[in-house]
């Protein structure tokens, strides 16, 4: 059974500070990981996704996998009030044949 | 614009009724696939279909089925044999391969009457 673990927050940051996510997950064999945004009442939404260990930067996210220690992490700079949002971090084994496994995401509020 | 679109948006369920949620989509994927979304909670997977005429039970598949008769649609019907339908359904589509990520459509929200 594959596991992906995220605190669910709320994780508060203030605005133009960098938020850290952090994302846990159980199986060794996963090879791709993906983070997702969902506003409230909103579908999820692809922000990011990494495939090798090190950082995968995009405008002010940046990405980071650890397949070591199976932790995937995602870094937002400058904080903006519009992030505030519940991030969806998920996985898949590979082949992409049985969908993707999602934790329960982190609810993260950008203070102004 | 290519995308994914989801009907209705609301749906509301009598007992014993069966209901059809719609998923179209004109991006070219072959890939298609349906979640499950309680509150506070992650997503899990129904089902998915990789190609035409052929799909497979996620991991909640019980009292739902589907259909993949064209390479755009993948409808869901939620059967009166699922007790708890009271959710928000999430259809999405990717290319297939490895590690292709899924875009997804609006949603439907469904709810018991």
């Amino acid at each position: 059974q594959k596991e992906v673990e995220q605190n669910s927050g709320p994780l508060s940051v203030p605005e133009g500070a960098i938020a850290s996510l952090n994302c846990t997950y159980s199986d060794r064999g996963s090879q791709s990981f993906f983070w997702y945004r969902q506003y409230s009442g909103k579908s999820p939404e692809l922000i990011m996704f990494i495939y090798s260990n090190g950082d995968k930067e995009d405008g002010r996210f940046t990405a980071q996998l650890n397949k070591a220690s199976q932790y995937v992490s995602l870094l937002i700079r400058d904080s903006q009030p519009s992030d505030s949002a519940t991030y969806l971090c998920a996985l898949d084994s590979g082949g992409g044949a049985d969908g993707l496994t999602f934790g329960k995401g982190t609810h993260l509020i950008i203070q102004p | 614009d290519g995308g994914i679109t989801q009907s209705p948006k609301y749906l509301f369920r009598k007992e014993g009724q069966n209901v059809t949620l719609s998923c179209e989509q004109n991006l070219n994927h072959d890939a298609m696939y349906w979640y499950r979304q309680d509150p506070g909670q992650g997503l899990r997977l129904i089902y998915y279909s990789q190609i035409v005429n052929d799909f497979q039970k996620g991991d909640i598949a019980e009292g739902y089925s589907v259909s993949r008769e064209k390479k755009e649609s993948f409808p869901l019907t939620v059967t009166s044999a699922q007790k708890n339908p009271t959710a928000f359904y999430l259809c999405a589509s990717s290319h297939q391969g490895y590690g292709q990520p899924q875009h997804f459509g609006d949603g439907t929200r469904l709810s018991i009457l």
